[in-house]
């Protein structure tokens, strides 16, 4: 069955960088296109951006054209969400999400807490 | 970007009663709008695509529809299992937008 598995929860302080990993199963993970979306505390869902798993590509929503790198590890059906220099808002929990023409299947989501 | 304006931002509601939740494109979208349900602590799961296609499993009570711009939400006789929150994405343009959401709750 398809699967998109994230990694643990995450705590930082401000100024930190981290690195979240969704690992995708089941299905030929270049065949759909990763996308992002956060949502902070008790907030709706904030999209992020998307990564082209065929070209590596990303694109970033305008709110996440700082700090924020898409990247692969096509060989381990792997994508990463990379934050540099932490901000207090950057607490939420982030998604990954296989995309065909919607958010057709969703990771389990990864906390992130951010705070000195 | 297209927004999407969606309504209620809350909604008490009663077991087996009528339950419909608005989205409002901000421009034409055609049928590119998904509906997605969120239990507590859970991620989203996709409901409604292109509209009005209901996605693998999930039960007939639930039902899309479009008039306009203006996309509704149905849920014709309202479960337990269905409190959560709700939310409606267009997919006709990138970036991709999702409404407020609307939080489900029982009365």
């Amino acid at each position: 069955q398809i699967q998109l598995v994230q990694s643990g929860p995450e705590l930082k302080k401000p100024g930190e960088s981290l690195k979240i990993s969704c690992k995708a199963s089941g299905y030929t993970f270049t065949d759909y296109a990763m996308q992002w979306v956060k949502q902070a505390p008790g907030k709706g869902l904030q999209y992020m951006g998307w990564i082209n798993t065929q070209t590596g590509k990303p694109t970033y929503a305008d709110d996440f054209k700082e700090r924020f790198v898409f990247s692969l590890e096509t060989s381990a059906s792997t994508a990463y969400l990379q934050i540099n220099n932490l901000k207090n808002e950057d607490t939420a929990t982030y998604f990954c999400a296989r995309y065909d023409y919607y958010f057709d299947y969703w990771g389990q989501g990864v906390m992130v807490t951010v705070s000195s | 970007d297209i927004q999407m304006t969606q309504s209620p931002a809350s909604l008490s509601a009663s077991l087996e009663e009528i339950v419909t939740i608005t989205c409002q494109a901000s421009q034409d979208i055609g049928n590119w709008l998904a509906w997605y349900q969120q239990k507590p602590g859970k991620s989203p799961q996709l409901l409604i695509y292109d509209a009005t296609s209901l996605a693998d499993g999930v039960p007939s009570r639930f039902s899309g529809s479009r008039s306009g711009t203006q996309y509704s939400l149905k849920i014709s006789r309202l479960q337990v299992e269905d409190i959560g929150s709700y939310y409606c994405q267009q997919a006709h343009s990138n970036p991709w937008t999702f409404g407020g959401g609307t939080k489900l709750e029982l009365k």
